[in-house]
């Protein structure tokens, strides 16, 4: 519906796992994000993408990484996680990377590490 | 501290109450947005702000942004069960530029 969407759903990783969460966007835009969302903290922030170039990583851990192949699509690496890493993790996109270019988000990857 | 404090944190309201969602900066913004969301769920654009003054309104929920105060409410007029959710306000904030900022969340639920 949004035009985002994200995979998988759900996803239980073992600290020692790699997997990769997928996001990919049918709107056109060229922006697109990653953000992290804990329980009772604000959403954060994780990388930027424009027109498939990083613009911006907000201090993240290098147990994250992100892939852009294209305007489409990106995914999340993930391998040797925290269980302090468990969170909802939401992609969304948007026109532009101007802040005045609504952005619209996935349903999101809720994920629990154990 | 949060660049963005939003008040109530959390609301109980009967159908058909109205209700007023407040979302405040503590730096100059030049751009509101906000935003609901079903638990565990992703976010849904509602209404973005962007000049001083400016009203918007969508079915029931209008959003007004109050650039002095640096601040925007969120008004739902007769809520429903369908308004329950997470309200969160994001901002473009001067200090860091294109970059939004979220505010905690309101939790709204709507007694039948």
């Amino acid at each position: 519906e949004t035009g985002v969407t994200q995979t998988p759903r759900h996803l239980v990783m073992g600290m020692t796992n790699k997997k990769s969460l997928k996001c990919e966007q049918h709107l056109g835009h060229n922006a697109m994000y990653w953000y992290k969302q804990s329980a009772k903290k604000p959403l954060e922030l994780m990388f930027v993408y424009n027109f498939k170039e990083q613009t911006e990583n907000n201090s993240v851990p290098s147990r994250f990484s992100p892939e852009c192949p294209n305007s489409s699509h990106l995914f999340l690496h993930l391998h040797t996680l925290q269980p302090e890493d468990s969170a909802l993790y939401l992609c969304a996109s948007s026109q532009g990377r101007q802040s005045r270019y609504e952005q619209y988000f996935g349903p999101g990857t809720r994920l629990t590490v154990t | 501290s949060q660049e963005l404090e939003q008040s109530p944190q959390s609301l109980i309201v009967q159908e058909g109450k109205n209700l007023t969602i407040n979302c405040t900066s503590s730096k100059t913004l030049y751009g509101l947005y906000w935003y609901k969301q079903k638990y565990g769920e992703g976010l849904i654009f509602l209404m973005m702000l962007q000049k001083g003054g400016e009203e918007k309104s969508h079915e029931k929920i209008t959003a007004k942004l109050d650039e002095k105060k640096q601040q925007s409410s969120l008004h739902i007029t007769a809520s429903q069960p369908s308004h329950a959710g997470i309200y969160l306000c994001g901002a473009a904030l001067m200090e860091y530029g294109n970059k939004l900022v979220f505010g905690a969340g309101t939790i709204l639920r709507v007694k039948s």
